[in-house]
């Protein structure tokens, strides 16, 4: 199996900017976990999709952002207009609901001037 | 008080000895515990999970859970270099069909040669 695909790897915009991330679960696996990561706040969920229906939004830092999940094989995370306070590295996972076990995708390094 | 908390370290420990780490949660009714290792510019990778009060060995790396005293450990025997990396401790606040997890801000291990 792939894993968790996530793309792109880096990201360099400018503030007020649309950024999309993308992200392709593991095949077979029904929730799917948006996380920003940061030296301050460490990993933070931001939402979670079970069988494409998001679950849990509360993680979303106000309206900028926006996530998707089409089918059980994508989901993407918008941030528009893009912020510097934005800057972090954005990670997606993926589980099996019977095992609770997250599979962590590369990540998206996000950098907004 | 944090939901999951950890101390940041660093720790440092000498090649061959045991690394100890540390986490407490603050939600009693948390029922699923999970260590990752996060090398530094790599994604959380899933060490050991533990579910039930006492000891879980996988290898070198053994997972101690007390509910009562809301507290996981995790020990590395024999630590290697290749063990350098944060330490993620991530809890299942809620159980049964919601596989959210907190994570810790973790704790930088470093295994000196």
């Amino acid at each position: 199996d792939a894993g968790v695909i996530q793309s792109p790897r880096h990201e360099v915009t400018e503030m007020g900017q649309e950024v999309t991330l993308r992200c392709k679960p593991i095949s077979g696996h029904n929730s799917l976990f948006w996380y920003r990561q940061t030296m301050m706040r460490g990993l933070e969920l931001l939402i979670y999709f079970n069988n494409n229906v998001p679950i849990d939004d509360s993680g979303m830092p106000e309206d900028r952002f926006s996530a998707k999940m089409p089918n059980a094989s994508f989901s993407t995370l918008k941030i528009q207009p893009s912020e510097p306070r934005d800057s972090a590295v954005y990670f997606c996972a993926s589980s099996l609901d019977s095992s609770g076990t997250q599979y962590f995708g590369p990540g998206t390094r996000l950098l907004v001037l | 008080q944090k939901e999951v908390e950890q101390n940041s370290g660093p720790l440092s420990v000498p090649e061959g000895a045991i690394a100890s780490l540390n986490c407490t949660y603050s939600d009693r009714g948390s029922q699923s515990f999970f260590w990752y290792r996060q090398y530094s510019g790599k994604s959380p990778e899933l060490i050991m999970s533990i579910y039930s009060n006492g000891d879980k060995e996988d290898g070198r790396f053994t997972a101690q859970l007390n509910k009562a005293s809301q507290y996981v450990s995790l020990l590395i025997r024999d630590s290697q270099p290749s063990d350098s990396a944060t330490y993620l401790c991530a809890v299942n606040k809620s159980g049964g069909s919601n596989y959210k997890l907190t994570f810790g801000k973790g704790t930088l291990l470093t295994v000196n040669p």
